[in-house]
């Protein structure tokens, strides 16, 4: 059957290490992948899109990887800070049809 | 303000009702998409528009209906309210990068 999942609910962390948070698929050929970040009572927010040819996108403290053989994303926060702390949503596009979405993983930055 | 408004934020109501969640967006983008997100479950997708007049079933469109006779209004309706359908509820639009633009969502309690 097909999956997408984020392989951690929670992840605690201290300010100014790096987060990495992991999402994995399968039975799915995506030609992109995006992450989301959530914050408590709002809707998601559009992160980070990463298509299928690219290995790695970068937007300034963010960075996405994207291996197909794998199957497998991995998400990146360097220097984080307690304005980090949300949950963070991967959402990959399965061909034809909209969106699949991970049920995300809720990051905690500790001062 | 452009953007992609909810209404009602908040609703209350009981078993067996029919409850109409808005959703306007002043992009015109052409899709729009109605999710729920639930503890354990992620957001799950229920119903989607293409354009006026073209709706397609989602992941869980069972007790919904919807309809878009206009690009910027998609509401969903809940013909018969159950206390599975409580949740909290967000509509999106697809945005010319394949990106997708929440709105603030509106969280439904039915008793």
């Amino acid at each position: 059957s097909q999956k997408i999942e984020q392989n951690s609910e929670a992840l605690n962390i201290q300010e100014g290490k790096t987060a990495t948070l992991t999402c994995n698929y399968t039975n799915y050929s995506p030609a992109y992948l995006q992450w989301y970040r959530q914050d408590p009572g709002r809707g998601p927010v559009f992160l980070l899109l990463i298509r299928e040819n690219e290995k790695e996108k970068r937007k300034e403290r963010l960075k996405v990887t994207f291996d197909t053989t794998l199957k497998q994303s991995l998400f990146h926060i360097t220097a984080s800070q307690p304005a980090d702390s949300a949950t963070y949503l991967c959402a990959l596009d399965p061909g034809n049809t909209p969106l699949v979405f991970g049920k995300g993983t809720r990051l905690s930055v500790i001062a | 303000d452009a953007g992609i408004t909810q209404s009602p934020r908040y609703k209350i109501t009981e078993t067996g009702r029919q409850v109409t969640l808005m959703c306007h967006q002043t992009w015109s983008h052409s899709y729009m998409f109605w999710y729920r997100q639930d503890l354990g479950h992620g957001l799950r997708l229920i119903y989607y528009s293409a354009a006026a007049d073209i709706t397609d079933k989602g992941e869980v469109p069972d007790g919904y209906v919807v309809s878009r006779s206009k690009t910027e209004n998609f509401p969903l309706t809940l013909e018969s309210a159950t206390r599975s359908q409580t949740s909290v509820y967000f509509c999106a639009t697809l945005g010319g990068t394949d990106t997708q633009y929440f709105g603030p969502g509106t969280r439904l309690t039915v008793l």
